[in-house]
């Protein structure tokens, strides 16, 4: 069964602090995403890596950097985290062309509480 | 920008009701259109996607979606839900940027037994 694992389900940090959220896959997709998810605003892109070493900026970059050192590691990193970072994080992977294994396989996401 | 919305945010239907969900997009080219769900506590999954072909693409669980090129929507429905559907659904869409997808802000459904 194909997986994309997230390292930790639930996560509380403090304002301030350095955050590092790591996701795993084990399918051979080049692809992977970083999305935050929050009631009534659905999944926002936050960061995307189409190979190793390479990133693009999702719609809400701001606060977040990434880091893809292999292909099936991706990593998201809160430089200061703030409590309007608080949010479940999802990462997902894919193939370059949707069309093969239809889509985005999907974490279960880490829940992020900032106090 | 493209943007994907998706009008209703919840929705409570009783078991044996019709569902569907809207869910409208802004690109004028050639998309690939999904559906996800999410059910409590668990990950996303694919419900089914477009891709081309037959406007009206069957998916798990019972569910369809009809891709309207000319309204650019791709709502999705289901003619008798049960409360195992109780789930929150999501519409996605990729608009030739690559394999990225753009989310529509979900649709919370609650079915009453």
């Amino acid at each position: 069964d194909v997986k994309v694992t997230q390292s930790s389900r639930y996560l509380v940090k403090r304002t301030g602090e350095k955050v590092f959220l790591e996701c795993v896959q084990d399918m051979d997709h080049e692809n992977m995403f970083w999305y935050r998810q929050d009631p009534g605003l659905g999944l926002r892109l936050i960061y995307f890596s189409y190979d190793v070493k390479m990133k693009e900026k999702g719609d809400i970059p701001e606060g977040y950097s990434v880091s893809r050192e292999k292909k099936e590691r991706f990593s998201l990193i809160l430089e200061s985290a703030s409590t309007n970072q608080t949010s479940m994080y999802l990462c997902a992977s894919s193939f370059p062309l949707l069309g093969q294994g239809g889509g985005y396989t999907f974490g279960s996401g880490t829940r992020l509480t900032v106090v | 920008a493209q943007s994907v919305s998706q009008h209703n945010h919840h929705v409570i239907l009783s078991e044996a009701a019709s569902l569907e969900l809207g869910c409208n997009y802004s690109y004028g080219g050639t998309v690939n259109l999904f559906w996800y769900v999410q059910y409590p506590g668990q990950h996303l999954q694919l419900l089914l996607k477009y891709f081309s072909g037959d406007p009206l693409v069957k998916g798990i669980k019972g569910f369809e979606a009809e891709f309207i090129k000319s309204k650019f929507s791709f709502n999705l429905r289901k003619p008798s839900v049960q409360w195992s559907d109780t789930a929150e659904y999501f519409c996605a869409v990729n608009a030739g940027q690559g394999g990225k997808l753009i989310f529509g802000q979900g649709t919370e459904l609650s079915v009453k037994p």
